[in-house]
């Protein structure tokens, strides 16, 4: 079964603005991470917060976790058209080895 | 120049075969990992890894196997009983169990 959830399941957005999508998860977690996903490619490493943190910054990008909610946010600023992708979180459960996927939310910036 | 490399690209099975896709990292990573993703669909878990000639079952194992003989290398083999093998598989590494995963470019598998 699936830890994490995203929601939206699509988002379509203009070139300049924010894309924000959350994730929920069920169990307690060591980590929980975000991935992104071109059309037909591997995976690309974006995130990775720790239960014991709050927010994350990386570039563009903004990661909250709130453990009381069991659910994080990404937040992408000032979308440009290079960042139309799949998004995905992923958990590392609190005594686990391995990370849960998610179903992931399809982003599509329009120029 | 150090990641991990999956081939083929495209594969593709006739009836009763059993394939393998290969897969090879020279990150110095001790665990490595399968996926499988279907159309519009996250990734589910396959077979993982953590230690050479250590390897145990993910959440869809069955119609699969795995072998770990080396660090560097990982491969799957679908078997003639996985009746739905059509997806598109990842393969990927970690230091450990819990931190960030490399992901390779994918195999996707054609059932003719």
């Amino acid at each position: 079964s699936q830890q994490g959830e995203e929601d939206p399941q699509a988002l379509s957005i203009q070139e300049g603005e924010n894309a924000t999508m959350n994730c929920s998860y069920k169990t307690s977690i060591n980590n929980l991470q975000w991935y992104r996903q071109n059309s037909g490619r591997g995976l690309v490493h974006l995130i990775l917060i720790r239960s014991n943190e709050r927010e994350k910054h990386s570039g563009r990008l903004r990661v909250t976790l709130d453990t009381s909610k069991k659910s994080s946010s990404l937040l992408i600023t000032a979308s440009r058209a290079a960042d139309t992708a799949s998004y995905f979180c992923a958990t590392v459960r609190a005594a686990g080895n391995k990370l849960t996927f998610g179903g992931g939310t399809r982003v599509l910036v329009k120029p | 120049d150090g990641g991990i490399t999956q081939s083929p690209k495209y594969l593709f099975r006739k009836e009763g075969q059993n394939v393998t896709l290969s897969c090879e990292q020279n990150l110095n990573h001790d665990a490595m990992y399968w996926y499988r993703q279907d159309p519009g669909q996250g990734l589910r878990l396959i077979y993982y890894s953590q230690i050479v000639n250590d390897f145990q079952k993910g959440d869809i194992a069955e119609g699969y196997s795995v072998s770990r003989e080396k660090k560097e290398s990982f491969p799957l083999t679908v078997t003639s009983a996985q009746k739905n093998p059509t997806a598109f598989y990842l393969c990927a590494s970690s230091l450990d169990r819990v931190e960030t995963q490399y992901f390779g470019p994918g195999t996707r598998l054609l059932v003719l």
